[in-house]
């Protein structure tokens, strides 16, 4: 099946500083990359999708300018917090789409907290 | 309201039992559908896609009836290992994006 990584799995970082969220398709070409965000005990919430090649297009109430988004090549997309807060603590997921079938593909998650 | 509107339970059910989960949306532009089991501090998994005939994959059969906007999954014979929480996601809109529903958490006890 479809594999989907992401790094870094877990970072802590200080208040202030700015945090990059890699996810890759590790076998197949990711036309559709898009990254969620889940608080606990609550649902995925959709921050932004991203089409190699071109900007993102973020949800509502999501910041373009403080969630940097890279879709730099087929395979590689990038998420940047940058000067993170302690609200922005949470998990973080990447998906990715081919460009044949509908279904997403997870990555692993990354678990950010900002102290 | 919601999007998607899950159950958030949780469903506690004894091993060999089978259990129904439903989830109700909200857009009926919405054209594909799936459910998604997630573990603890984990990605979500896709379970299945669910299709308008209704499929079955094994213990696992999901139903959609675009009429009333409603989907469900049954489980037969629930396993220990089938505790877990069971996210209904509908798909649609630009780039097909997915809306995912809060999940519905199941434990399967011995």
């Amino acid at each position: 099946g479809a594999v989907v990584s992401q790094h870094p799995s877990r970072v802590i970082c200080k208040s202030g500083t700015s945090v990059k969220i890699e996810c890759r398709s590790l076998d197949f070409q990711a036309t559709t990359m898009f990254w969620y965000r889940q608080f606990p005990k609550q649902s995925l919430m959709l921050m932004a999708t991203s089409n190699e090649g071109s900007k993102a297009t973020y949800e509502q109430g999501v910041e373009k300018d403080k969630f940097l988004i890279n879709h730099a090549s087929l395979t590689l997309s990038t998420l940047t917090v940058t000067s993170a807060h302690p609200e922005d603590s949470s998990f973080y997921i990447c998906s990715a789409r081919g460009q044949i079938t509908d279904t997403q593909y997870f990555g692993p998650g990354t678990r950010l907290t900002v102290l | 309201r919601k999007e998607v509107e899950q159950d958030p339970g949780p469903f506690n059910v004894p091993e060999g039992a089978t259990v129904a989960f439903n989830c109700t949306y909200s857009n009926s532009a919405s054209q594909s559908f799936f459910w998604y089991r997630q573990d603890c501090r984990k990605e979500p998994k896709l379970l299945m896609s669910v299709y308008s005939s209704g499929n079955e994959d094994g213990r696992f059969t999901a139903q959609l009836n675009r009429a009333s906007q409603y989907i469900s999954l049954l489980i037969r014979d629930s396993k220990l290992s089938d505790s877990a929480t069971y996210l209904c996601v509908a798909g649609g809109g630009g780039y097909n994006k997915l809306i995912f529903g809060a999940g519905t958490r199941l434990a399967v006890h011995p």
